[in-house]
């Protein structure tokens, strides 16, 4: 079974400056692949980022990077240079990448994220 | 080029009565998921289809709720006798493949509330 731990309710960050919203997993399964996803007030799932566990260096998209470090099962999300856009849910998710439930995909509990001007 | 079309994005239904929310998904993509959210959680994992075949369905409920994804037109949750509790963010999304490195697109969701 997957586990997605978020533990942030919720992080406030000034604009400009950046933020890391934390994410701690536990599988059983030897490779896996870790997402991102941001779901703004209006409702929609965005996906932000992937990183595979067998990945050597950290995933980067724009000004989303992913800290992945295997040891400590932990894949935090830094967003450099806040926007007041980036004011959202935040979801941290994991899906195995072989065996028989390589099609379901683990959400954490989310994280709200404020940015302010 | 489209993503994933979900609709309705929202319905109202009375307890008892049936719901069903439909899914397109992305041009080229042949893998469908269905997930549920509740306020204030996140998204839980309901059943994985591919054309005309159910693929997962751990996540189902044992009663009420099934999903299909026929060969022609879109996939279909179906929630019979739907109860206050099955009120909830029904989002649907797709993939081109099963790989599990495949990226999710997710649709905007149904909204269901049951009065």
């Amino acid at each position: 079974a997957q586990k997605i731990t978020q533990t942030q309710p919720g992080m406030f960050v000034q604009e400009k400056e950046a933020v890391t919203l934390d994410c701690t997993y536990d599988t059983s399964d030897p490779s896996y692949g870790l997402f991102w996803y941001k779901q703004p007030s209006s409702g929609e799932m965005i996906f932000l980022i992937y990183q595979g566990s067998y990945d050597q260096q950290n995933a980067t998209e724009g000004r989303y990077s992913l800290n992945f470090q295997k040891a400590r099962k932990s894949a935090n999300l830094v967003i450099s240079a806040s926007q007041l856009g980036d004011s959202a849910m935040y979801f941290c998710a994991m899906r195995p990448l072989s065996g028989t439930s390589y099609g379901k995909l683990t959400f954490g509990q989310g994280t709200i994220l404020t940015v302010h001007p | 080029n489209a993503g994933v079309m979900q609709n309705p994005r929202h319905l109202v239904r009375r307890r008892g009565q049936e719901a069903r929310l439909r899914c397109s998904p992305m041009k080229g993509h042949s893998h469908v998921y269905w997930y549920r959210q509740l306020p204030e959680e996140g998204l839980k994992f309901m059943v994985y289809l591919q054309k005309e075949n159910i693929i997962d369905e751990s996540g189902m409920p044992k009663e009420r709720f099934s999903a299909e994804f026929p060969k022609e037109g879109p996939s279909i949750l179906r929630i019979q006798q739907v109860v206050r509790g099955d009120s909830a963010a029904y989002f649907c999304a797709s993939s081109p493949g099963g790989s599990g490195a495949n990226v999710l697109t997710f649709g905007a969701g149904s909204r269901l509330t049951v009065l």
